[in-house]
């Protein structure tokens, strides 16, 4: 049972290119979320999905867009790399909200540079 | 608007001492409460979870935690420590808002043998 995957796992960028991370988990949840974690400040929400073809806005959402056309898969897109945007970014997936066990990816460490 | 902190940024520990981690919340009703842990390189793990009922929850690895709701803490415990518990440990707080986990800042633990 893989759980959360996440790829790539490392990346590095030049300002203005543009990617996408992809997450994919096989665990039937409806809820799929992205973070990014940057030092001293813990995990802070980018987007999340409550179920295939919905999206919401996090705490930091700007700079980035997602997409979840698949139950299973959840994109988060950079369209303009900035250095502000050098993090590690993780996914994670959940049943429901409520009682919100989040099982997490590996992560992305992405470099922008 | 609800907040997680831990205090402990750092905290260095002798294999076989005592741990006790520090986690801090506001939130005007019951939070559901977690603990996860985060291994260099690795995504986040759920080490234990309260949601209710008996204040003393028992976790993986020989985790425990107590919620006081009269502090407004979920401290992290663990009666002897291994060189293996190195990591980095995550409070988080779930309210039901937003369908968001928030995060504390997390306490990087270093194990001296």
């Amino acid at each position: 049972n893989a759980g959360v995957t996440q790829t790539p796992k490392f990346r590095v960028l030049k300002t203005g290119q543009s990617m996408t991370l992809l997450c994919a988990q096989d665990m039937n949840h409806e809820y799929m979320y992205w973070y990014r974690q940057d030092p001293g400040m813990g995990l802070r929400l980018i987007h999340y999905s409550v179920g295939e073809g919905t999206t919401a806005k996090g705490e930091v959402p700007d700079g980035y867009n997602v997409s979840r056309l698949k139950k299973q898969n959840f994109l988060l897109g950079l369209e303009s790399a900035a250095p502000s945007q050098t993090s590690v970014y993780f996914c994670a997936s959940s049943v429901t909200a409520a009682k919100n066990i989040q099982y997490f990816g590996a992560g992305t460490r992405l470099s922008v540079l | 608007a609800q907040s997680v902190t831990q205090p402990d940024i750092h905290i260095t520990v002798s294999e076989g001492a005592s741990l006790e981690l520090r986690c801090n919340y506001s939130y005007g009703a019951t939070p559901y409460l977690f603990w996860y842990v985060q291994s260099p390189g690795q995504g986040l793990q759920l080490l234990l979870k309260y949601f209710s009922g008996d204040t003393l929850v028992q976790g993986i690895k020989g985790f425990e935690a107590e919620f006081k709701r009269s502090q407004s803490s979920f401290n992290l415990r663990k009666p002897s420590v291994h060189w293996s518990d190195a990591a980095e440990y995550f409070c988080a707080l779930f309210t039901g808002g937003g369908n968001k986990l928030t995060f504390g800042t997390g306490t990087q633990l270093k194990v001296e043998l």
